[in-house]
């Protein structure tokens, strides 16, 4: 069983749908990482957490450390929020991370 | 600041060549990191450093060697380029409060 299982693996919805995306984890952790990876590629950080929750415009994280669960929200959904969320679990002191397979996001017009 | 800059963004080895992916970041970050990235799959951490001078192999550091001389530059070599080497390449930093910065990522093909 991976460390840090993400589900949806995959999620198609129309324009205006609120999204819920799911991290779940079996390891003990220091913060969780959600990431955005855009169709081109380039990867960017969008939340850091370590416990309850943060909003970035249309954007919500929350994590509960007790279940090792964290959701990531997106409100108002738009196409060009299409692209791949992935969610990383930072541990030690080196903070080597442990990555999610990530989810596939697809928003239709 | 220009964040973390990788060079080159795309590249075609052939079986056996060497190359060196360069890694630069102007954000004074200790920790900086190497991973792949295969198709449809996640991230693999190929060697990491903590800083100037120290480094560490990742879960998949085979066929790959690193260096860090400077605070700023984090070279990936591959020597003896292998078809399972084809993969995108992303280095990235971490800033002190945890936030990860990523480089626009190298693709290579090795044929």
């Amino acid at each position: 069983k991976n460390e840090v299982e993400q589900s949806p693996q995959n999620l198609t919805a129309q324009e205006g749908e609120f999204i819920t995306i799911n991290c779940s984890y079996s390891v003990g952790i220091s913060a969780l990482h959600w990431l955005q990876q855009h169709p081109g590629g380039g990867i960017v950080s969008l939340f850091m957490l370590s416990s309850g929750k943060k909003k970035h415009g249309r954007l919500i994280a929350t994590i509960n450390i007790q279940e090792k669960h964290s959701s990531l929200h997106i409100t108002a959904s738009h196409p060009r929020d299409s692209a791949v969320y992935i969610c990383a679990v930072g541990r030690d002191s080196n903070y080597q991370l442990i990555w999610g397979a990530g989810t596939k996001l697809i928003i239709k017009p | 600041n220009a964040g973390v800059t990788q060079t080159p963004k795309f590249r075609i080895l052939k079986i056996g060549q060497s190359m060196t992916l360069q890694c630069t970041q102007d954000m004074n970050h200790n920790y900086m990191y190497w991973y792949r990235q295969d198709p449809g799959m996640g991230l693999k951490l190929i060697y990491y450093s903590v800083g100037a001078g120290i480094t560490d192999k990742g879960e998949v550091p085979n066929g790959y060697n690193v260096s860090r001389s400077t605070t700023e530059d984090f070279p990936l070599r591959l020597e003896l380029a292998a078809p399972s080497q084809t993969s995108v390449y992303f280095c990235a930093s971490r800033s002190e409060g945890n936030t990860i910065y990523f480089g626009e990522g190298s693709w290579l093909t090795v044929v």
